[in-house]
């Protein structure tokens, strides 16, 4: 297992711009989730895809947001209009979840935003 | 639903000296329990895990956590800290139901001193 990938690692933008994230899960992973951590805070969930299904999102998920996972392997996670509250780290995790299991999550390096 | 707390935002030790770092859960039922670290600018890495079986769990570099369900707590130890144990330390649940979102406490820093 190569772990999970996540691009860019560091982002700078503007209020008012789009960015996109991407996340590469562990090979084999069929479950992938986007969480979301900010100064002091333990992670929260955003969302997760069972292959290329979005199963849950969070009310932290508001309309700027979205993320897809389009063929069940990377995912990208998109913020649109961004403010300042956005920075944060954006982690992505997968695991490979047997039906009915709860398997364990592997976390990649994350993606730190800073909206300016 | 299932809150984490942990006790102290910030923990320092000596090298060498016992590492406690607490935890405790609110669930209706016993859940799945697990210790993340995460070193600066990094992602989180599993330490342990609790799921059945054994309450007593052993994870990597030398860490464990002893499952407490009359207690609600799964505190993290370590006999003897090494400056490189250093980093933020979050403890996290999930319902046994194989609904595996992670709810995560707010996190300890462990400072290990020389």
């Amino acid at each position: 297992d190569t772990g999970v990938s996540q691009n860019p690692r560091h982002k700078i933008t503007k209020r008012g711009q789009n960015v996109t994230f991407r996340c590469d899960p562990i090979s084999e992973h069929n479950r992938l989730y986007w969480y979301r951590q900010t100064l002091g805070q333990g992670p929260e969930f955003l969302t997760y895809f069972q292959n290329e299904a979005q199963l849950e999102k969070s009310r932290l998920l508001s309309d700027r947001f979205s993320a897809e996972r389009p063929k069940g392997s990377f995912s990208t996670l998109e913020i649109q209009r961004t403010e300042q509250g956005d920075s944060a780290m954006y982690l992505c995790a997968s695991s490979r979840q047997p039906s009915g299991k709860t398997d364990t999550q592997y976390f990649g390096p994350g993606t730190r935003l800073t909206v300016l | 639903a299932q809150s984490v707390t942990q006790l102290g935002s910030h923990v320092s030790v000596s090298e060498g000296a016992l590492v406690l770092l607490r935890c405790n859960y609110s669930s209706s039922v016993p859940p799945y329990l697990f210790w993340y670290v995460q070193y600066p600018n990094q992602g989180l890495q599993l330490l342990l895990k609790y799921t059945t079986g054994a309450t007593l769990v052993k994870g990597i570099n030398g860490f464990e956590a002893e499952f407490k369900k009359s207690e609600t707590s799964f505190h993290l130890t370590k006999p003897s800290a090494h400056m490189s144990d250093a980093a933020e330390y979050f403890c996290a649940v999930t319902p046994n139901s194989g609904y595996s979102t992670l709810t995560f406490g707010k996190g300890t820093m462990l400072l290990v001193s020389p």
